[in-house]
């Protein structure tokens, strides 16, 4: 098994559909992240899970909802998203050495959204 | 405001050397990460940097200076693999990381 995997890779979807994005970490990490990665802009932190407690939501819209069941596992639930919010979303896992973020991030290959 | 600047895209040839610069302007710094990101791939960890001065790890090598707000990549000998998206990332005075937009590096043979 790879470090962070994303399912799908690759996801379609009307402004009027609910989809969710799954990562899946197998590095024992206790922290977890959901970037939004559009073209030639920077990385965009949307949520920070740490132990399965969200500890950070950047102003991100409701039609974003995510959910951490497990130290494992973290799913972007999404709905009624407009076309703006095309882009690449990134999952990624962190041991904090002692403060927040500031370990290395594994990152997992993205799922690239298209609202239509 | 916080703000990340590095070049939009550079080009270099197989086999030379290449620096890709990156300057800050953040609230505090607690350390400086590069990252490396091949078309369609998740972004991977190349260096991290706290202190000034530089980081050698084979071919890449990181640069930085604090009190000028700057670090660089240096790649060397370079290849065609090479080829790819470099993330700047600082950590700022509440330990979040700021990111730059990236510099796309693409190397002609």
């Amino acid at each position: 098994e790879t470090g962070v995997t994303q399912t799908p890779r690759h996801l379609v979807m009307g402004m009027t559909n609910k989809k969710s994005l799954k990562c899946e970490q197998h590095l024992g990490h206790n922290a977890m992240y959901w970037y939004k990665q559009s073209a030639k802009k920077p990385l965009e932190l949307m949520f920070v899970y740490s132990l399965e407690e969200r500890v950070e939501n950047n102003s991100v819209p409701s039609r974003f909802s995510p959910e951490c069941p497990n130290s494992s596992h973290l799913f972007l639930h999404l709905h009624t998203l407009q076309p703006e919010d095309s882009a690449l979303y990134l999952c990624a896992s962190s041991q904090p050495t002692g403060d927040l973020n500031t370990g290395e991030l594994f990152f997992g290959e993205g799922s690239r959204l298209t609202v239509l | 405001g916080q703000n990340i600047d590095q070049p939009t895209e550079m080009t270099a040839t197989e086999g030379a050397i290449v620096q890709i610069n990156c300057t800050y302007q953040t609230s505090g710094f607690n350390g400086l990460f590069w990252y490396q990101q091949h078309a369609g791939e998740a972004p991977t960890f190349l260096s991290y940097n706290v202190l000034d001065g530089l980081e050698e790890k084979g071919r890449f090598s990181s640069f930085l200076s604090r009190s000028k707000g700057y670090s660089y990549l240096l790649l060397k000998e370079l290849q065609m693999k090479d080829s790819a998206s470099y993330l700047c990332a600082v950590v700022d005075s509440n330990y979040q990381l700021i990111w730059g937009a990236g510099t796309k590096l693409i190397i002609k043979p």
